[in-house]
């Protein structure tokens, strides 16, 4: 069965203090591993997408990376506008377009 | 559109009560997704339309749950005889196509009392 597990389920960091956020996943025939931004009331923002193993892509601050059973959300110097909960998600190569999401972590930079 | 609509924003109704959820997706996508989020959870997959068509609706949790695409654009997600756990933000997301990426509207706040 397909799952997604996020780690930790909130962080706490200090504006500046550079950390990781942790996405594992099984999934059979990966297509695609998603990176969202979710801020309160709202719906999921989509930050990356990324299909194979060693692949990296970056955004101001975040740089997101694939391995073939985890993905890193690095966060450099992060801001308090940067809080918020991050979500990732797979999408599988058997069941059209829909997504397995995380339960996401939520994230508190505090200045 | 500029983005993915619903409406209403929040939704109070009494248990056993009908509900429907518009969805409006963004002007040209083909693709539309129902997704429905529990506090501190992820978003759950509930339906996703391929034009007018529902190519997925494995994730719909009993037949109290329709959701209907008649024209290929507006969406509408309709609960039956609601109960207290039904009661979550419920997500619409679009996007151009089954290999694109999604964008999400702000969803619907249901509460069943």
């Amino acid at each position: 069965e397909d799952q997604v597990t996020q780690s930790p389920e909130a962080l706490r960091l200090q504006e500046g203090e550079s950390s990781s956020l942790n996405c594992s996943y099984t999934v059979s025939g990966l297509r695609g591993l998603f990176w969202y931004r979710q801020d309160p009331g709202k719906g999921p923002e989509f930050l990356f997408t990324l299909y194979s193993a060693g692949e990296e892509k970056e955004k101001e601050r975040l740089k997101a990376t694939l391995t073939k059973k985890e993905s890193f959300l690095h966060i450099t110097a992060p801001k308090p506008e940067d809080s918020a909960t991050y979500l990732c998600a797979v999408r599988n190569g058997n069941q059209g377009g829909k997504l397995i999401f995380g339960q996401g972590t939520e994230l508190s930079v505090k200045p | 559109g500029a983005g993915v609509s619903q409406t209403p924003s929040n939704k109070v109704t009494e248990k056993g009560k009908y509900v429907e959820l518009r969805c409006d997706p963004i002007s040209g996508h083909t693709a539309l997704y129902w997704y429905r989020q529990s506090l501190g959870q992820g978003p759950e997959f509930l339906i996703y339309f391929q034009g007018t068509g529902a190519a997925d609706d494995s994730g719909l949790p009993n037949d109290r749950f329709f959701a209907v695409r008649p024209e290929g654009s507006v969406s509408t997600l309709k609960i039956q005889r609601t109960e207290r756990g039904d009661s979550a933000v419920y997500l619409c997301a679009s996007s151009a196509g089954q290999g694109y990426g999604y964008t999400f509207g702000s969803g619907t706040r249901l509460t069943v009392v």
